[in-house]
């Protein structure tokens, strides 16, 4: 089954601890996201990979960092989070990105993190 | 730069009554996509059209229609007849195909509208 899979879940830390959220594609999708969403503002980019190797800021990048070592997996990291980062985050991927074919994003099933 | 409006934060109708998602976009850009996704309360996204922006033609699936205005910037999404389980948080968003550098970027999102379908 074609898929974005995210883990974990749910996640509860604490501050200043360093945390690693996973985002793997079965789709060999080129295209992979990182969006969170607050209540009140919508869905907003943190990061973009249009390849492995190639990773862009979006929107809000600032105190988030992003690898794209394979193709597959674009792991959301907090290397000290804060709780202003308390949100739902979104992983999502296309083949392209470019919007030359008919796929739209697919997202995961969304992460749920509270810093404390 | 580019944006969405979904100016009704919530709305609440009655069982199968009919309601519509007002949607309204700015870009500079002459292509573009735009995009309804439904986040139930479970909260996974879920993708229900996307649309570019050469193509005006009114679309229809079951009790769904949305309705593309380029004259206004306006992509509206029409609910028929509506049930208890089109009870969901609904998203409009952009995207514009190219940005300077020649990359696609990602999608722009409304805040969305909660919409509450009463039995």
């Amino acid at each position: 089954e074609a898929q974005v899979t995210q883990n974990p879940r749910y996640l509860i830390t604490v501050t200043g601890k360093k945390l690693t959220v996973t985002c793997s594609q079965n789709m060999n999708h080129e295209y992979m996201s990182w969006y969170r969403q607050d209540p009140g503002l919508g869905l907003r980019q943190i990061y973009y990979s249009m390849n492995v190797e190639v990773t862009d800021k979006g929107d809000v990048p600032e105190g988030y960092k992003v690898s794209r070592k394979e193709k597959r997996n674009f792991p959301l990291i907090l290397e000290s989070p804060s709780p202003n980062q308390t949100s739902l985050y979104f992983c999502a991927s296309s083949p392209t990105g470019g919007w030359t074919d008919n796929s739209p994003l697919h997202f995961g099933n969304g992460t749920r993190l509270t810093v404390t | 730069a580019q944006k969405v409006t979904q100016a009704q934060t919530e709305i609440s109708v009655v069982e199968k009554e009919d309601v519509t998602l007002d949607c309204v976009y700015e870009t500079r850009d002459t292509t573009y996509y735009l995009f309804w996704y439904k986040q139930p309360p479970s909260g996974e996204l879920v993708f229900l059209i996307r649309r570019n922006s050469f193509d005006e033609q009114n679309e229809i699936s079951g009790r769904y229609s949305w309705n593309f205005q380029k004259s206004t910037s306006s992509f509206n999404f029409t609910i028929t007849a509506s049930q208890v389980v089109d009870s969901a948080v609904y998203f409009c968003a952009l995207s514009e195909a190219m940005r300077s550098g020649g990359g696609a970027d990602g999608l722009t999102f409304g805040k969305g509208t909660h919409l509450i379908i009463q039995p």
